[in-house]
């Protein structure tokens, strides 16, 4: 079983629409939780950090249950730009780092 | 937020000859510094763990006489990729921790002919 796991996408939804992406991790002594986002060919950039009260920022909110070990990331009013690779990401009590294997979304007009 | 650099962006080496990519921490000092490499469509996966005044923790099925790691200063890590093949062509991205967070480089892009 992999480490973290995400939704295989791709995700291909129109403007305005409101979409989810789920995430879960095997380890149970997991520290911290993120969402990053990487366009095409370029490096991962920290979109959130996820917390067990959720959090929301502008159009995106993201939400940790410790206890199914799940993240989720919800977009809501998504817009052309949002079109990326969107990776969840967990770090270890050893402080390494696992991704998943990220969830594509492309919006379309 | 911080800053961390890669150099060169985009390498194309010839099979056989070895490749540096250099990553620096430009704001604020980095005893730890990752790197990982990505193939197309593909996640991430951590290489290496580089620290800074020690040898590097390789991850499992990474050669580490291959894949030479040096974390000379608090600032500046190195990866050389010795006698590069075709398989080694890749998207090669380190990062830095600050305040928890993970910063990346822009990435290098490794075409080996």
């Amino acid at each position: 079983r992999k480490e973290v796991e995400q939704d295989p996408g791709p995700f291909n939804v129109p403007e305005g629409a409101t979409v989810a992406f789920n995430c879960t991790y095997s380890n149970s002594a997991s520290q911290s939780f993120f969402w990053y986002r990487q366009d095409c060919r370029k490096e991962p950039k920290l979109l959130m950090s996820v917390y067990s009260s959720g959090n929301e920022d502008g159009r995106f909110t993201a939400q940790l249950n410790r206890a199914s070990q799940y993240i989720s990331l919800l977009i809501r009013d998504s817009k052309l730009s949002d079109s990326a690779t969107y990776l969840c990401v967990v770090t270890l009590e050893n402080n390494d780092m696992r991704f998943g294997a990220g969830t594509r979304l492309t919006v379309k007009p | 937020g911080a800053v961390v650099s890669q150099h060169p962006s985009r390498v194309i080496c010839k099979s056989g000859t070895s490749v540096k990519i250099e990553c620096r921490s430009l704001d604020f000092q980095a005893t730890t510094m990752f790197w990982y490499r990505q193939f197309p469509k593909k996640s991430l996966m951590l290489m290496a763990t580089s620290n800074e005044g020690s040898k590097a923790t390789y991850e499992q099925g990474v050669e580490k006489d291959k894949f030479l790691i040096n974390h000379a200063s608090l600032t500046l890590s190195t990866l050389t990729v010795t006698s590069a093949h075709p398989e080694d062509s890749s998207f090669y991205i380190c990062s830095a921790t600050l305040a928890l967070t993970q910063y990346f480089g822009p990435g290098t892009r490794l075409t080996v002919l």
